[in-house]
């Protein structure tokens, strides 16, 4: 069974500073995996995916992410913190194969940005 | 293209009652996905739909609820005899096969 560990549970940075969130994954081949960003009262949004190519990701608003095969991880950051990232983001994996690409969520982190 | 939507908003139900939950998927979207979330942790999958059929359930989802996709559009969630435990973010989303999950904005059910 795939899962994902999102350690700690709240995250906060000055505006400007970087950002760091960490992910690690469990899978017994190398999933495909995703960051998805919750603002308040919104569904989820996906903020990018690895997907077996390059194992930098690039996504929106200025994140990106680098998946280690050998550390398990898949950590998401941003050099410079801006007050709209305050959100909830989620670590998610799901199977490279197989029929259903039902994903998998960590707990998710909170992040705070302060001014 | 008007994305994932979900009907109603919000719920709140008394304990004992039933509801039932409405997702409209992107409109050329084959898969359709029901998740739940609970306060304080990530989305939990609870079942798929390819076109009409469904094709998984997780344990989640005891026999108290019920999904149905039937002309492979809309898909509706019912929960039968409601229970605080019940009390939930109920998310959709769709995809065209494995491409990307999109997410509409959830029914928050609350059970008194």
């Amino acid at each position: 069974a795939q899962s994902v560990t999102q350690l700690g549970s709240h995250v906060s940075v000055s505006e400007g500073a970087l950002v760091l969130l960490r992910c690690n994954y469990s899978s017994s081949v190398p999933p495909y995996l995703f960051w998805y960003v919750q603002y308040p009262n919104q569904g989820l949004q996906l903020l990018l995916k690895y997907t077996s190519a390059a194992t930098l990701v690039k996504g929106i608003n200025g994140f990106e992410a680098e998946f280690k095969k050998s550390e398990t991880s898949f950590h998401l950051t941003k050099p410079s913190a801006h007050m709209s990232d305050a959100a909830e983001y989620f670590c998610a994996v799901s199977p490279v194969v197989g029929a259903n690409s039902k994903l998998t969520f960590g707990k998710g982190i909170t992040l705070s940005v302060r001014p | 293209d008007t994305g994932v939507s979900q009907n109603p908003r919000h719920k709140i139900t008394k304990r004992g009652q039933n509801v039932t939950f409405r997702c409209d998927p992107i409109s050329e979207h084959n898969r359709l996905y029901w998740y739940r979330q609970t306060l304080g942790q990530g989305p939990e999958f609870l079942t798929y739909f390819q076109n009409e059929a469904q094709l998984e359930k997780s344990r989640l989802l005891s026999d108290r609820f019920s999904a149905e996709r039937p002309k492979g559009s809309f898909s509706t969630l019912e929960i039968q005899r409601t229970e605080q435990g019940d009390s939930a973010m109920y998310l959709c989303a769709s995809s065209f096969y494995e491409d990307e999950q999109y997410f509409g904005p959830g029914t928050r059910l609350t059970v008194t």
